[in-house]
């Protein structure tokens, strides 16, 4: 079965600074699928990244990077320089083909104050 | 990109009402489409999954003549919740995928229902 923790619920923080949010994933799949989405406070999902198992190179855009470990199952997403408009419900997520069945961690919610 | 449009964004019914919703892929073929639920302060949690032209495979614990899923086009899927209920106020968010080109899936804006 297929499992995705996202152990900060909430994290607040000052315009400016750097924020991390932590993923880590359980499959016994091989070939897997890992992404991020954000959610605003109006709700629509925004799709922010995918990256298959085979690909471990660290992504990044613009203010926004993505360190993929497959020795620790994890897949963190790091805003640089956050803005108040970064505030949102961040989602990380997996599934085991590109296109299919999402596995969503619990969200982690970010505040990020003026 | 892939546009995913989801109709209507907010509803308001008695108890009682059957509510349809719509999720329209806008460029892209659909070949499969998700319902997902999410309550407050809560993650998705995947209802039911639809591929074009077969019925939609149900989610342990979600009924499936209490959600009726339609997918009959390659475009369009409908969510009909049947004589809704206050515990059925949710926000129904719906995604489509075309397997054919291993897309991601495309999310539309979601569906506040409320139930009075």
């Amino acid at each position: 079965a297929q499992k995705v923790t996202q152990a900060q619920t909430e994290i607040s923080v000052v315009e400016k600074e750097d924020v991390t949010l932590d993923c880590v994933y359980e499959t016994r799949d091989t070939t897997y699928y890992l992404f991020w989405y954000k959610q605003p406070p109006s709700g629509e999902l925004v799709f922010l990244i995918r990256r298959n198992s085979f690909d471990e190179q660290n992504e990044i855009s613009g203010r926004y990077s993505w360190n993929f470990q497959k020795s620790t199952s994890s897949f963190n997403f790091t805003i640089t320089a956050s803005q108040v408009v970064d505030s949102a419900v961040y989602f990380c997520a997996l599934s085991e083909r590109g296109y299919s069945t999402l596995t969503f961690g619990k969200g982690t919610m970010l505040l990020v104050s003026p | 990109g892939a546009v995913v449009s989801q109709h209507p964004s907010r509803v308001i019914c008695k108890s009682g009402t059957s509510v349809k919703i719509e999720c329209r892929s806008l460029d892209f073929q659909a070949t499969t489409m998700f319902w997902y639920r999410q309550f407050p302060k809560q993650s998705l949690m995947l209802m039911a999954t639809s591929n074009e032209g077969s019925k939609a495979t149900y989610e342990q614990g979600v009924e499936k003549d209490k959600f009726l899923i339609n997918h009959a086009s390659l475009t369009l899927s409908t969510l009909t919740v049947t004589s809704a209920h206050p515990e059925d106020s949710s926000f129904y968010i719906c995604s489509a995928t075309d397997r054919s080109s291993n897309q991601p899936q495309h999310f539309g804006d979601g569906t506040r229902l409320s139930i009075l």
